[in-house]
């Protein structure tokens, strides 16, 4: 199984400023064929589902704000909220899709400071 | 607008087998690239991808659980099955399906607590 490990496990940030949340895989999940990260990031704020953030390392969803940024590749991603608004408070995990069993990372939660 | 909502048990008990259906809409199961895949959360923890399967019934498991679970699709009611066997308190989680465009989990549905207890 590929191991995704993210870092830090919890982070605090004030309002208005950057938070940057770490991903590592195991093993490359580039597709070199096609040259895509299978790699997606997901917020789950609590009581609900996880929502879908960012794929392909850095394809942002469908009406996800723009402060939401993804990148990285082979092994190492990043997701980048760059201006923290209170309702960005969540745990964000992200995913490997590149084989199965796909992987999550352990989750970082994310608050205000 | 694609919707996904689990049903089934909500208690079971050791050694019960439990069976989770999936009804969706907005898509459908026999499309190029589309799947429906199941993944848990343990409270308070983080998510367990389950099983997926696909518009072709290729079917994915997670190997440590391969030996208990099985994932079937009925296109023409838009549901899918995830049965798993010898279930165990450890096995309490909320169950979510998902849907899978070309590999990637777009969305969930809101998710079922099943909790094992005697």
């Amino acid at each position: 199984d590929i191991v995704m490990t993210q870092s830090p496990d919890s982070l605090a940030v004030s309002l208005g400023e950057r938070a940057t949340i770490n991903c590592k895989s195991s093993q490359s999940v580039l597709y070199r064929s096609n040259n895509n990260n299978y790699l997606s990031w997901y917020q789950q704020k609590p009581g609900q589902p996880p929502k879908l953030l960012i794929y392909w390392a850095s394809t942002r969803e469908s009406g996800v704000p723009d402060r939401f940024s993804g990148s990285g590749s082979g092994t190492d991603f990043t997701l980048t909220i760059s201006s923290l608004q209170a309702e960005d408070v969540a745990v964000y995990y992200c995913q490997q899709y590149y084989s199965t069993p796909q992987t999550f990372g352990q989750g970082t939660r994310l608050e205000i400071k | 607008q694609i919707t996904l909502k689990e049903s089934g048990p909500t208690l079971v008990k050791p050694t019960q087998t439990l069976t989770l259906t999936c009804t969706f809409s907005g898509f459908s199961l026999s499309t190029s690239g589309v799947g429906v895949g199941w993944i848990r959360q343990p409270p308070g923890k983080a998510l367990e991808w389950l099983a997926l399967i696909y518009w072709d019934d290729d079917k994915r498991y997670s190997p440590s659980l391969e030996s208990r679970l099985i994932i079937t699709k009925d296109t023409s009611k838009n549901q899918v099955v995830l049965i798993m066997t010898n279930m165990d308190p450890v096995d309490t989680a909320t169950y979510y399906c998902t849907h899978v465009s070309t590999t990637v989990t777009t969305t969930w549905g809101q998710g079922t607590l099943v909790t094992v207890s005697s």
